[in-house]
């Protein structure tokens, strides 16, 4: 079963725009992690926050966390033609089990 | 460090075949996953060993599908029939410690189509 659910589906920008992305899961977790899928790849880790942790920033990355909403953020900033992906959050379920949401494709268009 | 390797990449093959998956873990990892991706039902965990051990299959669909990790740099993942609806992308991950602290790294899968 999905835990997370990311919205958009889809976002197309303009290169040089920040992208936002979110993500609402359902039940309480240790921490939330993002991914990016470039089309016929696999997956690749980005960031990880715990939920003890409400922002973390890696490069043009920034993600927030907010426990009580149950949700969270990917904020892509000046973004780049190479950013063009798939961009799922995963939440860990119980016994280690990490689950994935459905993602939001992303395209920057030049 | 080559990442996670999956073997093959592409595989076609007709209905009621066996087909076998392969994966090698990144050295040193102690967890492997086992992820299906379909456009309908998006990325499911299938089974997860540790240290060489199955600690949750339940999410294997059908007793058709098995894993195996026989040593801590190899696993597979065997359809016996296969069936069309099994069509999708397997992803093997590995992680060297549980998921509280430690990504998952993903290799670029194997694109299965069963006619």
């Amino acid at each position: 079963s999905q835990q997370g659910e990311e919205d958009p589906q889809a976002l197309s920008i303009q290169e040089g725009e920040n992208a936002t992305m979110n993500c609402s899961y359902k039940t309480s977790i240790n921490n939330l992690q993002w991914y990016r899928q470039n089309s016929g790849r696999g997956l690749v880790h980005l960031i990880l926050i715990r939920s003890n942790e409400r922002e973390k920033h890696s490069g043009r990355l920034r993600v927030t966390l907010d426990t009580s909403k149950k949700s969270s953020s990917l904020l892509i900033t000046a973004s780049r033609a190479a950013d063009t992906a798939s961009y799922f959050c995963a939440t860990d379920e119980n016994d280690y089990k990490l689950s994935f949401g459905a993602g939001t494709t992303v395209t920057v268009r030049a | 460090d080559a990442g996670v390797i999956q073997s093959p990449r592409h595989e076609v093959t007709e209905m009621g075949q066996e087909v076998t998956l392969r994966c090698k873990p990144i050295s040193g990892h102690d967890y492997l996953f086992w992820y299906r991706q379909t456009m309908m039902r998006g990325l499911e965990l299938l089974i997860y060993f540790n240290n060489n051990v199955p600690i949750d299959d339940s999410g294997m669909p059908e007793d058709r599908f098995s894993a195996k990790m026989p040593n801590a740099s190899f696993s597979t993942l065997k359809i016996q029939p296969s069936e069309p609806r099994d069509s999708a992308v397997y992803f093997c991950a590995s992680s060297l410690a549980d998921n509280y602290n430690s990504p998952l790294h993903f290799g670029n899968g194997t694109r299965l189509t069963v006619t």
